[in-house]
This record gives C-alpha cells, sequence and structure tokens, in this order.
C-alpha cells in the first residue's frame, strides 16, 4: 500500500541553496498534505500544511506547492541550513475525515556546511 | 508553546506480558492517535480517538490493542500480549482545536523493545 511515495530516499545540498523534497500520492480523495521533519529517536516535528484547495504554501524558509492533476507536491526549502538536516516525510489526509494519516516512507536530507 | 508528552520514552518487556503506553496530547485538542514506526519502515497509523470512543482503526490494531481515555487529560495504548513483532516505536498525536486545525502534533515517542 503505497498511496503516499517519496521515491528519493536521500538528498545531499550545500549549505545555502534549495531543497526540493518531493511526493507523490495515487489515493484523489486526500485533501489535505503535511510535510514533518523528524530527527532520530524524536517524534515527528510538523513544518508546514497545505490544502487541496490551494496549490502553493508559504513559511519562512519553507514553501510546498500542490498539482493536483500531477498528484504531486514538493517542498522547497530556501536557504537550507545545516540544522535542516533530518528525514522528512510527506503525509496525507483522506476527504472528510479527521482521522488517520498516511505517510510516505521519508527522504532523509543532508545539507552540508 | 504547547506540545504532546509521552511516557516512558523506552520500555522493554517480554513477550506475552502486557504494556501500557501513557500519553498526554495538546489540553484543546479533540482527537487523538496512535502510530507507529517499526525499524526502518514507515509511520504507520494505530487508531484514533474522538468523543471517548474509537473514530477509525487500522488493521494492525487487533484485539491485543486497546486504547483509553482515563481521565481529561491522559490518552493510552495497551497491548495486552506483546509480540516480538511489536517492537517498534510507537508516537501519539493530537489535533482539532476548537478552531478546526487539523493538523496533528506528534509527541516524542516511546521505544518499545519486546524480548
Amino acid at each position: 500500500d503505497q498511496q503516499v511515495k517519496q521515491n528519493s530516499p536521500s538528498l545531499s545540498v550545500q549549505e545555502g541553496r534549495i531543497s526540493i523534497l518531493n511526493c507523490d500520492y495515487t489515493n484523489s480523495m486526500f485533501d489535505y498534505f503535511l510535510w514533518y521533519k523528524k530527527y532520530p529517536a524524536e517524534g515527528p516535528t510538523f513544518l508546514i500544511s497545505i490544502s487541496s484547495i490551494k496549490d502553493k504554501n508559504e513559511d519562512g524558509r519553507f514553501t510546498v506547492f500542490l498539482n493536483k492533476s500531477a498528484k504531486h507536491l514538493s517542498l522547497h526549502i530556501v536557504p537550507s541550513q545545516p540544522g535542516d538536516s533530518a528525514v522528512y516525510f510527506c503525509a496525507a489526509k483522506g476527504r472528510g475525515s479527521n482521522y488517520k494519516l498516511t505517510f510516505g516512507k521519508g527522504t532523509l536530507l543532508t545539507v552540508n556546511p | 508553546e504547547p506540545e504532546v508528552t509521552q511516557t516512558p520514552s523506552h520500555q522493554v518487556t517480554q513477550m506475552g506480558q502486557e504494556v501500557i503506553l501513557r500519553c498526554v496530547p495538546i489540553s484543546n485538542h479533540l482527537y487523538f492517535y496512535w502510530y507507529r514506526q517499526i525499524l526502518g519502515q514507515k509511520v504507520e497509523f494505530l487508531v484514533s480517538f474522538y468523543n471517548n470512543e474509537i473514530s477509525e482503526k487500522s488493521e494492525i490494531f487487533d484485539d491485543q490493542f486497546s486504547v483509553e481515555r482515563p481521565d481529561g487529560s491522559n490518552f493510552t495504548l495497551k497491548i495486552r500480549s506483546t509480540k516480538l513483532e511489536d517492537s517498534a516505536m510507537y508516537f501519539c498525536a493530537s489535533s482539532g482545536d476548537p478552531s478546526g486545525q487539523e493538523t496533528q502534533y506528534f509527541g516524542p515517542g516511546t521505544r518499545l523493545l519486546v524480548l
């Protein structure tokens, strides 16, 4: 069951450059998408979200883009900082439900000084 | 800033024993969840809880699992008879403040090891 896919297990970026993390989904009933950041042995930390009625949401260095026709979303981090190094999870919630999130497998981002 | 807390941070138990994992959700949230992450795998949904009852559960959440909100602040996950494959990080989450905010906020997790 891979309704949410993060096809890149890892990404390495230089400090100050842009990091682009990608996520694809297959379930057209998803209506709310979230990005979480996770350090080892800690819980997922919420970063940014987007509703399916929007195509962009921005919060400081983080921007999420949603392309509903392609069932694709991406997280842009600019400028990237070494402290951004972590695993980033894409998650999605179904329409009409306040319940389960379906997670991708995550992408390990390494930002090199 | 309000946060979800979980205790214990680590739990080691023998196969067949009962364990109770505890969570204190964010105080004005209405929806509560348990997720787990087996080492090297995805974060997986177990159960959601609203208005003092289970609102949704996954196929993982079988009769060995139960949840309870014993008072106004705690939310617990009980595993009646633990199996080796229950070894995982267990995360509690909460969402749904009165404004309708949908974002789920996660606790730091309990690492459960079943021997």
